[in-house]
C-alpha cells in the first residue's frame, strides 16, 4: 500500500488552521493509520493513532479523521511549536509498516 | 517514564558490519513488540525490522538476510546486527516501541550509521 501525503509543503501563520491529507492506494485495514510530528534533530512523536485517537499528552488542537483510503490531520489553531514535518503511517500491507513521504508545515 | 536509550552506530566501510543496541526502561519490555525504523538524511521514515513479543521477527525486503534483530528480555534490550552494509543503509536508526495498533508510540533518540569508503 502506498501512502501519498499532500501538500508537500504547507505555509501558514500562527493561529491559522492546518489541514494535512494522507491518501492510501488501498483501503487501510481497521483504520490502522497514525500521524507523527518530527522536528529537526528529534525523533518522531506519535500524535494520532487508529486514525482519530490522540496519543497521550497531545493537545486537543490536533485531530485526526478519515477512513478507508482518505485521512486528514487537522491542527485547529497553529502554535509556533507546531511547525515541523508530519508523517502518516499505516499498518498492514507490504512491507508491514509504511510511511507517507511527509508534509512540511512552515511559517508563512 | 518510558525510555529507549540507543548505542552503537558510527562510520563503517561498505561490506562491513555494525551492531545497534537499545535499552528499554519504564515498561514491561517482554510484553511489547519492538521495532527499528531508519531515516536517511533529508528523507522520510522507513520501517526496517520488528521483534515481536512472541519471538517472531520481520524485515524490510532490502535488509532481509543481512540484518538480524534480536531481543534479550533479561536485559530489556533490543539489538540490530547489520552485516554487508552498503551506502544505501546510511541513515539515522531509531528503536521504537509498538503502540498496539501498528504504530510506534515511543522512540529512542536515534543513532547515525554512515557507510562510506
Amino acid at each position: 500500500i502506498v501512502l501519498t501525503q499532500s501538500p508537500g509543503t504547507l505555509s501558514l501563520s500562527p493561529g491559522e488552521r492546518a489541514t494535512l491529507s494522507c491518501r492510501a492506494s488501498q483501503i487501510v485495514n481497521k483504520n490502522y493509520l497514525a500521524w507523527y510530528q518530527q522536528k529537526p534533530g528529534q525523533a518522531p512523536r506519535l500524535l494520532i493513532y487508529d486514525a482519530s485517537t490522540r496519543a497521550t499528552g497531545i493537545p486537543d488542537r490536533f485531530s485526526g479523521s478519515g477512513s478507508g483510503t482518505d485521512f486528514t490531520l487537522t491542527i485547529s489553531r497553529l502554535d509556533p511549536e507546531d511547525f515541523a514535518v508530519y508523517y502518516c503511517q499505516l499498518y498492514g500491507g507490504s512491507p508491514r509498516y509504511n510511511f507517507g513521504q511527509g508534509t512540511k508545515l512552515e511559517i508563512k | 517514564e518510558v525510555q529507549l536509550v540507543q548505542s552503537g552506530g558510527g562510520l563503517v566501510h561498505p561490506g562491513e558490519s555494525l551492531r545497534l543496541s537499545c535499552v528499554a526502561s519504564g515498561f514491561t519490555f517482554r510484553r511489547y513488540d519492538m521495532h527499528w525504523v531508519r531515516q536517511a538524511t533529508g528523507k522520510g521514515l522507513e520501517w526496517v525490522s520488528t521483534a515481536g513479543a512472541a519471538g517472531d521477527t520481520d524485515y524490510l525486503d532490502s535488509v532481509r538476510g543481512r540484518f538480524t534483530i534480536s531481543r534479550e528480555t533479561a536485559k530489556n534490550s533490543l539489538s540490530l546486527q547489520m552485516n554487508s552494509l552498503t551506502a544505501g543503509d546510511t541513515a539515522v536508526y531509531y528503536c521504537a516501541r509498538d503502540g498496539r495498533s501498528g504504530n510506534f508510540d515511543y522512540w529512542g533518540q536515534g543513532i547515525l550509521v554512515t557507510v562510506s569508503s
